[in-house]
């Protein structure tokens, strides 16, 4: 059964840094692209970053490209989102999700960051 | 505001048929395939159809995907009181570099 699990939310302080991770099992996660996307309270999917399988291809949205670093351990089947220069509005629930842009087959059950002071 | 734009919300009475439209651009629906997504509240997204009009498996038929130039639907029949959701289109854009999203369309069964 494939699943993702993402970790690492909690509540940081509006400059601060987060890193996040997403554990996936049950595919050879190796083979397969990701990315992570978010979702601001009471509003819609906001796709971040998308990560090919052998980490040679990468896409970030405007919003946090140069704040947001997309990396894999295809050793350890995980998935990472470092955020540096958090503000307010990254406050939200974070996803990772499998497969191509926006063929997301699988979404992991999301980890919530508050930016706050 | 969206790159994509849906409708914010889609109501219909249950049993009867629904559609939710999702209108881009070339560089985005008008030059790539376009999936959607259910929400049930409280819950992490998932895929209804992708490539436009494929079911993952699992999927029941009454949900179907069609696409006509820079514009994709979602078909929804034989509505049930469990299909009240947000529902979201998604595909990649070209000139963006990015991949993009409707910005969600809430569906009520009456």
């Amino acid at each position: 059964e494939v699943q993702l699990v993402e970790s690492g939310g909690g509540l940081v302080q509006p400059g601060g840094s987060l890193r996040l991770s997403c554990s996936a099992s049950g595919f050879t996660f190796s083979t397969y692209s990701m990315n992570w996307v978010r979702q601001a309270p009471g509003k819609g999917l906001e796709w971040l970053s998308f990560i090919s399988g052998s980490s040679t291809t990468i896409y970030y949205a405007d919003a946090v490209k140069g704040r947001f670093t997309i990396s894999r351990d295809n050793a350890r089947n995980s998935l990472y989102l470092q955020m540096n220069s958090l503000r307010a509005e990254d406050t939200a629930v974070f996803f990772c999700a499998r497969g191509p842009v926006a063929d997301f087959d699988y979404w992991g059950q999301g980890t919530l960051v508050t930016v706050s002071s | 505001q969206s790159v994509l734009t849906q409708p914010p919300s889609v109501s219909a009475a249950p049993g009867q048929k629904v559609t939710i439209s999702c209108s881009g651009s070339s560089s985005n629906i008008g030059n790539n395939y376009v999936s959607w997504f259910q929400q049930l509240p409280g819950t992490a997204p998932k895929l209804l159809i992708y490539d436009n009009n494929k079911r993952p498996s699992g999927i029941p038929d009454r949900f179907s995907g069609s696409k006509s130039g820079t514009s994709a639907t979602l078909g929804i029949t034989g509505l049930q009181t469990g299909d009240e959701a947000d529902y979201y289109c998604g595909t990649w854009d070209y000139s963006l570099s990015a991949g993009v999203f409707g910005g969600g369309t809430k569906l009520t069964v009456l």
